[in-house]
């Protein structure tokens, strides 16, 4: 197995609403990422978890929340999110050493209403 | 932190030219350059990579080259065909022996004129 599964591949939620995105892979990485890309711009990386310990949070507001209850799996729970927080959301993997592997899932589409 | 700068942000060649996109980084302790493809609503897909200890690397039409003094590297596709049309982004970490996050560039969009 050589994926990234992201589910579910769109959610709709209102800003007041708690919903979680979901990650998962089975190839051995330790180090697992979110990213968030707004059309036609880069993604922009949010947090690392390197062997399930988060070990760089990038500023984000704390309505988005990761978690990382095992080596194979990855969530970001949303709460009270704002209509600017649409986006495609990514999940990645990496092996923990020099980023070999490097492996994007196929994302989220998320629309706050 | 890291910045990277890509340019052009639009490329438009004829079918079978070649096409390049060249990137700059900022932190010289930067060891690992990934270059990805992403077609509209997709991921982004690595399509090569090349790490501070080579200067060059060459998987069939896709070549990137690496010039770690002037830090700068660069994307070349020789024989480009309809496909190849999409955004491509250039990207620079500095694992520093560990998990880091990748700083991309702003994107090229790659337009293939048949």
């Amino acid at each position: 197995d050589t994926e990234v599964t992201q589910t579910p591949k769109h959610l709709v939620m209102g800003m007041t609403n708690k919903k979680s995105l979901k990650c998962e892979q089975h190839m051995g990485h330790r180090a697992m990422y979110w990213y968030k890309q707004k059309a036609k711009k880069p993604p922009e990386l949010m947090f690392v978890y390197s062997y399930e310990k988060l070990s760089i949070n990038e500023s984000v507001p704390s309505r988005f929340s990761p978690e990382c209850p095992n080596s194979s799996l990855l969530n970001l729970h949303l709460h009270a999110l704002q209509p600017e927080d649409s986006a495609l959301y990514l999940c990645a993997s990496s092996l923990w050493t020099e980023n070999y592997g490097y492996t994007f899932g196929s994302g989220t589409r998320l629309t706050v209403v | 932190g890291e910045n990277v700068e890509q340019h052009p942000s639009t490329l438009s060649v004829q079918e079978g030219d070649s096409a390049v996109i060249k990137c700059t980084y900022s932190d010289s302790a930067s060891n690992y350059f990934p270059w990805y493809k992403q077609e509209l609503g997709k991921r982004p897909q690595l399509i090569i990579d090349i790490r501070s200890n080579v200067g060059e690397k060459k998987d069939q039409r896709i070549a990137v080259t690496l010039n770690k003094t002037a830090k700068h590297f660069s994307l070349h596709i020789t024989e480009t065909q309809p496909e190849d049309s999409a955004v491509y982004f250039c990207a620079a970490s500095s694992s520093g022996g560990g998990a880091d996050g990748l700083t991309f560039g702003k994107g090229t969009h790659l337009i293939i004129q048949p």
